[in-house]
């Protein structure tokens, strides 16, 4: 079955520095959902894009976080510069078209020291 | 706006208990439901949804959920626990079919 890849598994960052996430959805899907899942919580949101445009991206921190999605298939979600608080899962999911359920990747976990 | 409560961020139960696991949401119009189950350090696996063929569900591993209009309710059942059930388990809402809500899940232990 296929799956959503996403990379690194576990990153170790230093506060204020950068910080970058991979994602690569299943081939085919159209829609692309980054999510951050504090310890204890659900997973909330962060960006949303259609093919190559962003639908949603209302709860990111624009000030420190960018996401991009040039040629519509993979991801990349930046932080610059990364504080204590950024610590979490970064979760990717994809969904091939309206009402499908998402399918998640095995996430990146970020610490920051 | 919609969104998703999950009673009981903690549940215990025997092996070969029943596993129930509470949701509610908050919608005018029976939205899109969904079931994900969580292990350590891994992403989210459906377990089930709903999108309005039929109010009883049946998913993996032996799982199924009713939604209840009348109760706003979708929980989340299995007869009998086994030790590998015992992970986190969250309930998700869809009205729109492209937005997800996520509740913040339940966490189940299955004692031997």
């Amino acid at each position: 079955e296929a799956e959503v890849a996403q990379s690194p598994r576990y990153k170790i960052t230093e506060k204020s520095q950068a910080v970058a996430f991979w994602c690569d959805p299943i081939s085919g899907h159209a829609t692309l959902y980054w999510y951050r899942q504090i310890l204890g919580q659900g997973p909330e949101l962060l960006v949303q894009f259609q093919d190559e445009s962003v639908v949603d991206d209302s709860q990111l921190p624009k000030d420190r976080f960018s996401a991009e999605r040039l040629k519509g298939v993979d991801s990349t979600l930046k932080i610059q510069p990364a504080e204590l608080g950024d610590s979490a899962m970064y979760l990717c999911a994809s969904s091939p078209n309206r009402g499908s359920p998402l399918h998640f990747g095995n996430g990146t976990r970020l610490t920051v020291t | 706006a919609q969104s998703v409560t999950q009673l009981g961020s903690h549940v215990s139960v025997s092996e070969g208990a029943l596993v129930l696991l509470r949701c509610n949401y908050s919608s005018s119009v029976p939205p899109y439901l969904f079931w994900y189950v969580q292990y350590p350090n891994q992403g989210l696996q459906l377990l089930l949804k709903y999108t309005s063929a039929a109010t009883l569900v049946k998913g993996i591993n032996g799982f199924e959920a009713e939604f209840k209009k009348s109760e706003t309710s979708f929980h989340l059942t299995k007869p009998s626990a086994h030790m590998s059930d015992a992970a986190e388990y969250f309930c998700a809402v869809s009205l729109s079919g492209n937005q997800f809500y996520f509740g913040t899940g339940t966490s189940l232990t299955v004692i031997p």
